[in-house]
């Protein structure tokens, strides 16, 4: 398995461009959420996904959007970025609720 | 609004010794707690974790303590090596098993 994968690895947008991180798992987990991580700090949560077709905001969803049209694919999108949202981005999936939640390798975004 | 917190942001020790980490959730519903580990550079990756239904977990070498009365979690290192040296976060499972909030982080270093 290759277990949660995201790409890109590393990305620059300049402020009011959009694009979408991408976010992959192979386990068949039904929940995935998405974090970032700002310098110093811990993980916030954005948005998670109890299963394919079923979304919710985390902690700080605005300025993102997410869908989860299949079990396998967690999209995050950024529909006009800007400097705050310059950050790590981690995806994650896990079985089921009270099950280890496993992490991909990051994306780290820079906004200009 | 809910948070899990971290009693001290580092933590110093000496190799061989145990290590003591601290965290505090507010939310007395919460009924899932887990402990992670992340090195530079890395996603977070689990270490241990404990239901609401138990007081005491232990693992290799890792011990996890649930005080529910003052909604206090803990996470005991034994004989802590250089290699144990990280950030350490605390998780909190709320929502009806949804949302996994993350703490700040105590980053913990070991001296040679």
């Amino acid at each position: 398995n290759a277990g949660v994968t995201q790409t890109p690895k590393f990305q620059v947008l300049k402020t009011g461009q959009s694009m979408t991180l991408q976010c992959a798992q192979d386990m068949n987990h039904e929940y995935m959420s998405w974090y970032r991580q700002d310098p110093g700090m811990g993980l916030r949560l954005i948005h998670y996904s109890v299963g394919a077709g079923i979304t919710d905001q985390g902690e700080v969803p605005n300025g993102y959007n997410v869908s989860r049209s299949t079990t396998e694919d967690f999209p995050l999108r950024l529909l006009s970025a800007a400097p705050s949202q310059t950050s790590v981005y981690f995806c994650a999936s896990r079985e089921s609720s009270y099950n280890e939640q496993f992490f991909g390798p990051g994306t780290r975004l820079t906004v200009l | 609004g809910e948070s899990v917190g971290l009693h001290l942001p580092t933590l110093s020790v000496q190799e061989g010794d145990n290590s003591i980490i601290n965290c505090a959730y507010s939310n007395s519903a919460s009924d899932y707690f887990i402990w992670y580990k992340q090195e530079s550079g890395k996603g977070p990756q689990f270490i241990i974790d404990i239901r609401s239904n138990m007081d005491k977990r232990q693992g290799q070498r890792v011990t996890v303590l649930l005080n529910k009365t003052v909604k206090h979690l803990s996470l005991q290192i034994a004989a802590t090596q250089p290699g144990d040296s990280a950030v350490y976060f605390c998780a909190d499972l709320n929502n009806q098993g949804g949302k996994l909030i993350f703490g700040q982080g105590t980053e913990l270093s070991v001296k040679p």
